[in-house]
């Protein structure tokens, strides 16, 4: 049974700063490994998404990477602004396409 | 193109009670699925379906939660009777099976408070 764990639960940074999140699963056998951001009472929005073949992908500031052998994914904000504050949550796909997701780490920029 | 409908947004009802909530997918979807978010931990998978068929009710408690999508495109969640440990958000989200990547894409969410 996969699992997914992120570390930390939380942080918070002052404007500016480079930060990164992290991502680990237990089962390598992923299909893909998916970043979300969730603002409060709001739903999912998809960040990045990478195929179990590629090693990372990048969105504007956001650079997401994915080491499969040693069953991790970090996920890189550049230039950290108070826009930033949200959840972020990671989930790898399995074979059945079924996402299983980390508790999150809560994320405030300080400006 | 719009996005996942969820609805209603926000519901409270007292234990032993029961509810249900409604989503309409992205239009041409063929996957759709129902999570469970209780406060502080990630979306857990209940039920997923391939156009009316179920995939995986692994984790549904069938004996008070059921689901169904008739016609292959909405799709409605039940809890009878309701009990406290319900209370969380139930998130919907669809794919296309075309879709090589099978990106899901999540409705707003229904907050669902027992009491």
């Amino acid at each position: 049974k996969q699992e997914v764990t992120q570390i930390p639960a939380a942080l918070s940074v002052p404007e500016g700063e480079n930060l990164v999140l992290n991502c680990s699963f237990t089962d390598s056998a992923i299909y893909n490994l998916q970043w979300f951001r969730q603002d409060p009472g709001k739903g999912l929005t998809s960040l990045l998404l990478i195929q179990s073949s590629q090693r990372e992908q990048t969105s504007g500031r956001l650079n997401a990477s994915l080491d499969k052998s040693s069953g991790r994914s970090t996920l890189y904000i550049a230039a950290s602004q108070p826009g930033d504050s949200a959840t972020y949550l990671c989930a790898a796909s399995g074979s059945a396409r079924q996402l299983t997701f980390g508790s999150g780490t809560q994320l405030t920029v300080l400006p | 193109e719009a996005g996942v409908a969820q609805s209603p947004r926000y519901k409270i009802i007292e234990k032993r009670q029961s509810v249900a909530f409604w989503c309409n997918p992205i239009s041409g979807h063929a996957t759709l699925y129902w999570y469970q978010q209780i406060l502080g931990q990630g979306p857990k998978l209940l039920i997923q379906f391939q156009n009316n068929g179920v995939v995986d009710d692994s984790q549904l408690p069938k004996d008070r939660f059921s689901a169904e999508r008739l016609k292959g495109v909405d799709s409605t969640l039940k809890i009878q009777p309701a009990k406290l440990e319900d209370s969380a958000v139930y998130l919907c989200a669809s794919s296309e099976a075309r879709d090589i990547n099978y990106e899901q894409y999540f409705g707003p969410g229904t907050r669902l408070t027992v009491t």
